[in-house]
């Protein structure tokens, strides 16, 4: 089956700058890459995503970059605010079946 | 906007008790699934189903977890014993027909075990 890895565990930044979060994958017919945003007691809310025919996705802060051959995928956060204060995980999937990364517990420091 | 819907968020039960939880799809969702995530991990895939047929139960602890989607609507998860490593989050999400490949989930049931 799929392994999705991710870094890093923690990642803590200042208001404002950029924040980075790295994905990578095993199964070569992985073909979808979401991006969940869980906030403390809540279900993971999707963010954005990514299909294995584009190199790059973004929306407004939120960007997310793919590299099938190196089998790593990247969510890049831009002018973070502290309401962005959670925990993010990454996916795969092919063939129907996600598999998640471990998450990243972001703080963003006011 | 539409939402799953999952009860009750809380349930704390004594090990051996019984447990279940409910999860009510967006409507007009085909796909349905219940994962479990424990604190500081990822969701993990309990099972799929498809309308009221189950497509993925490979991870499912079939000894002591049921689950069922009998109208192909709403779905219950149960536990029976509930044991101390079954506390968790229970995760429900949906997705549309065809695109089993977007899910959205419900803000969980968290469940504690004594």
């Amino acid at each position: 089956g799929e392994n999705v890895e991710q870094h890093p565990s923690t990642l803590s930044v200042q208001e404002g700058d950029s924040a980075v979060i790295k994905c990578t994958y095993s199964d070569s017919a992985s073909n979808y890459f979401p991006w969940y945003k869980q906030e403390l007691g809540k279900g993971p809310q999707l963010i954005i995503d990514i299909r294995s025919n584009v190199g790059e996705k973004k929306d407004q802060r939120i960007a997310v970059t793919l590299n099938k051959t190196a089998k790593h995928f990247s969510l890049h956060i831009t002018e973070t605010q502290p309401e962005d204060s959670a925990v993010y995980f990454c996916a795969a999937t092919g063939f129907n079946k996600f598999y998640f990364g471990s998450g990243t517990k972001l703080n963003v420091k006011p | 906007e539409a939402e799953v819907a999952q009860s009750p968020r809380y349930k704390i039960t004594e090990k051996s008790q019984a447990v279940a939880f409910w999860c009510d799809p967006i409507s007009g969702h085909a796909t349905l699934y219940w994962y479990r995530q424990i604190l500081g991990q990822g969701p993990e895939l309990l099972v799929q189903f498809q309308d009221e047929s189950v497509v993925d139960d490979s991870q499912l602890p079939k000894d002591r977890f049921s689950a069922e989607r009998l109208k192909g609507v709403d779905s219950t998860l149960k536990i029976q014993p509930a044991e101390l490593g079954d506390s968790a989050m229970y995760l429900c999400a949906s997705g549309y027909r065809g695109r089993t490949d977007t899910q959205y989930f419900g803000p969980g049931t968290r469940l504690t075990v004594l």
